[in-house]
């Protein structure tokens, strides 16, 4: 089976820019979490999603963030604008049940210049 | 302010060494998960214990709950580059009915040659 697919990669945008971040789950899980990762601040979460539904957007550092998950096999996380301080790796996951094993997408390392 | 306490932030050892890696906090954990990151991956599940004292083995790696479900430890016996990552734990905290999973910032692991 397929894990966790993420794209792009990586990401170099120019400040003021929008960026979506795009992620597709594994089949039959029923949650999604995006994290960021960064030096400073380790992994925190972002947002989660059951049934497709957001659940806790607590994480999401301001207005500027957005996620939306419009089917069960795909999500995206919009940055709009973008800022250097927003550089991190975004990484999405997935599971079967809230706490249960997380499965991580391969990240999408985004530089803001 | 973490939730949860890795220690030590970064470790350095030599092939064929042991080491040992810790996870504490002051809360009391319905489970604990640890996973390991590689570099340019998503972290990836290694264990997950659930039991105060419960010891689980991963061939050369042992994982310890603390009685009182506050702390973790992993050690690792005769490492191998092969071993080297950012190794995370990852609590369960139950929160008014419902859970929180809580990342620590990780120990990043090298293992020399």
């Amino acid at each position: 089976d397929a894990g966790v697919i993420q794209s792009p990669r990586h990401e170099v945008t120019e400040m003021g820019q929008e960026v979506t971040l795009r992620c597709k789950p594994i089949s039959g899980h029923d949650y999604l979490f995006w994290y960021r990762q960064t030096m400073m601040r380790g992994l925190e979460l972002l947002i989660y999603f059951n049934n497709n539904v957001p659940i806790d957007d607590s994480g999401m550092p301001e207005d500027r963030f957005s996620a939306k998950m419009p089917n069960a096999s795909f999500s995206t996380l919009k940055i709009q604008p973008s800022e250097p301080r927003d550089s991190a790796v975004y990484f999405c996951a997935s599971s079967l049940k809230w706490t249960g094993e997380l499965f991580f997408g391969e990240g999408s390392r985004l530089t803001v210049l | 302010t973490q939730l949860l306490e890795q220690s030590p932030q970064f470790l350095s050892i030599q092939e064929g060494e042991n080491l040992t890696v810790y996870c504490n906090s002051s809360s009391v954990f319905s489970s604990l998960q640890w996973y390991r990151q590689e570099p340019g991956e998503g972290p990836v599940l290694l264990v997950t214990v659930v039991t105060g004292g419960e010891v689980k083995k991963l061939k050369r790696l042992t994982f310890q709950f603390g009685d009182a479900r506050k702390d973790s430890s992993l050690h690792i016996t005769a490492a191998q580059p092969g071993d080297t990552g950012l190794y995370l734990c990852a609590g369960v905290l139950s929160v008014s009915n419902d859970y929180k999973l809580s990342f620590g910032a990780g120990t990043t692991v090298t293992v020399r040659a």
